[in-house]
């Protein structure tokens, strides 16, 4: 059974650079026809797509996030990385990392059990 | 960006009710929409998938239906595991979108 982990520090300080990453398991992230994305839920609001990866670096991102957003795939890890810059006290959040399946539709399944990060002096 | 947008945002019933939920798209996605359950302190798990779709192991009172800009999700004789918020989202194009969610409470 696939499961995804989200790892990382939970307390980043303003107009540092969050960095998370994501391990899978019971699956390969270099699987034909699955993106890996991220999903961002600030404290009782919403969610929010950040972006997706391919195993080949493929990436798509959130255009409201594209300057300060890196996703990138270590297939040697089966990992996939968030990287978002210069944050402030609004990218605080839960950070969810899914598998996207892409067939003629798409869908994220499975998420990971997010971790929650605080942007905080 | 295409908006997605629920109704209600939140709704009380009772165990064995039947619920409806309406999702509307700013602009059509043919059936490009999913549902998702998130339970509190949980991360969302898909329910159902291009529009009417039921996603593996989900129980069959979920169902989905529309196309364009107009969805709607449906839970019949409602449980209690199953008091939670539900959000749509579109995968027609990015941004991938979400409504704001409909959180579904106990009467």
């Amino acid at each position: 059974q696939l499961q995804l982990q989200e790892s990382g520090p939970g307390l980043v300080k303003p107009s540092e650079t969050l960095s998370l990453t994501c391990t899978v398991s019971g699956g390969s992230i270099s699987s034909i026809g699955y993106f890996w994305g991220w999903i961002r839920q600030p404290p009782g609001k919403g969610l929010e797509w950040i972006g997706n990866i391919y195993y080949t670096g493929r990436t798509y991102y959130n255009p409201s996030l594209r300057s300060r957003v890196t996703i990138s795939a270590d297939t040697s890890k089966n990992q996939f990385s968030l990287r978002l810059s210069s944050v402030t006290a609004a990218d605080t959040a839960v950070y969810y990392c899914a598998r996207l399946i892409e067939r003629t539709h798409n869908w994220f399944d499975p998420w990971g059990q997010g971790t929650l990060v605080t942007v905080s002096s | 960006d295409i908006q997605m947008t629920q109704s209600p945002s939140s709704l009380s019933a009772s165990v064995g009710d039947r619920v409806t939920i309406t999702c509307r798209a700013s602009q059509s996605i043919s059936t490009y929409l999913n549902w998702y359950q998130q339970r509190p302190g949980k991360a969302p798990k898909v329910l159902i998938f291009a529009a009417s779709s039921l996603q593996s192991g989900v129980p069959s009172r979920f169902s989905g239906s529309g196309s364009g800009t107009d969805f709607t999700l449906t839970i019949t004789s409602l449980q209690p595991e199953d008091f939670a918020t539900y959000y749509c989202q579109q995968s027609y194009s990015t941004p991938y979108t979400f409504g704001q969610g409909t959180k579904v409470e106990i009467k």
